[in-house]
């Protein structure tokens, strides 16, 4: 079974509007770690923001909230008044203790102008 | 403080070659993964190594060995090139191994091509 499953290859969001990725993933280990890179063209990835399992709020980073539904499996990213240099690959990402990162199968992002 | 650094950023080599890449880590962080990205198959984790030892391995053939030095910096080797070894390879780098908040800080990659 995957780990981390993002559904959604691509999305189109109007520039200054909101957008939701979607993120599912697998675990029986009680205690876990949920993140989110970005990645430009250029192929950096970048680190938006992170959850942890026990974590009793949804994390927020600047325009960047993770909508954290533990008893769905679900760890969505959500990117408020959108903005052009938004446009890049999404990644969703597990951290189980001891063990790897798993990684989404990515969103690519496309903000209209 | 500088990021992570990979060596070369691009390469082209062909078939039944061998390559190294390399990947200097933040300073002080001890843990450095490595991951194959490419566009049918994402990302995919190689291994991890932490203090000179290798903590996890991903479901890659014996061709593709990695390790890491006394500073921390690590190697990776893919030997007998083949033409889907192709992809972006990332290396990350965390302070730490194996914790939840272990958050990966990861170099520009090496773009390999091979014909």
């Amino acid at each position: 079974a995957q780990k981390i499953t993002q559904t959604q290859p691509g999305m189109f969001v109007q520039e200054k509007e909101a957008v939701t990725l979607d993120c599912t993933y697998d675990t029986s280990d009680p205690s876990y770690g949920l993140f989110w890179y970005k990645q430009p063209s250029s192929g950096e990835m970048i680190f938006l923001i992170y959850q942890g399992s026990y974590d009793q709020q949804n994390a927020t980073e600047g325009r960047y909230s993770l909508n954290f539904q533990k008893a769905r499996k679900s760890a969505n990213l959500v990117i408020s008044a959108s903005q052009l240099g938004d446009s890049a690959m999404y990644f969703c990402a597990m951290m189980e203790p001891g063990n790897q990162f798993y990684f989404g199968t990515g969103t690519s992002l496309t903000v209209i102008p | 403080k500088a990021g992570v650094t990979q060596t070369p950023r691009y390469l082209i080599k062909t078939r039944g070659q061998q390559v190294t890449l390399s990947c200097s880590p933040i300073s002080g962080h001890r843990s450095v993964s490595w991951y194959q990205q490419t566009p049918g198959q994402g990302l995919q984790f190689l291994f991890e190594y932490f203090s000179e030892t290798q903590r996890n391995k991903g479901n890659f053939p014996g061709r593709f060995s990695g390790r890491q030095f006394s500073n921390s910096r690590s190697e990776m080797n893919v030997s007998t090139l083949e033409l889907g070894d192709s992809a972006l390879y990332l290396c990350a780098s965390s302070l730490l191994a194996g914790g939840l908040n272990n958050e990966q800080f990861f170099g520009p990659g090496t773009r390999l091509t091979v014909l």
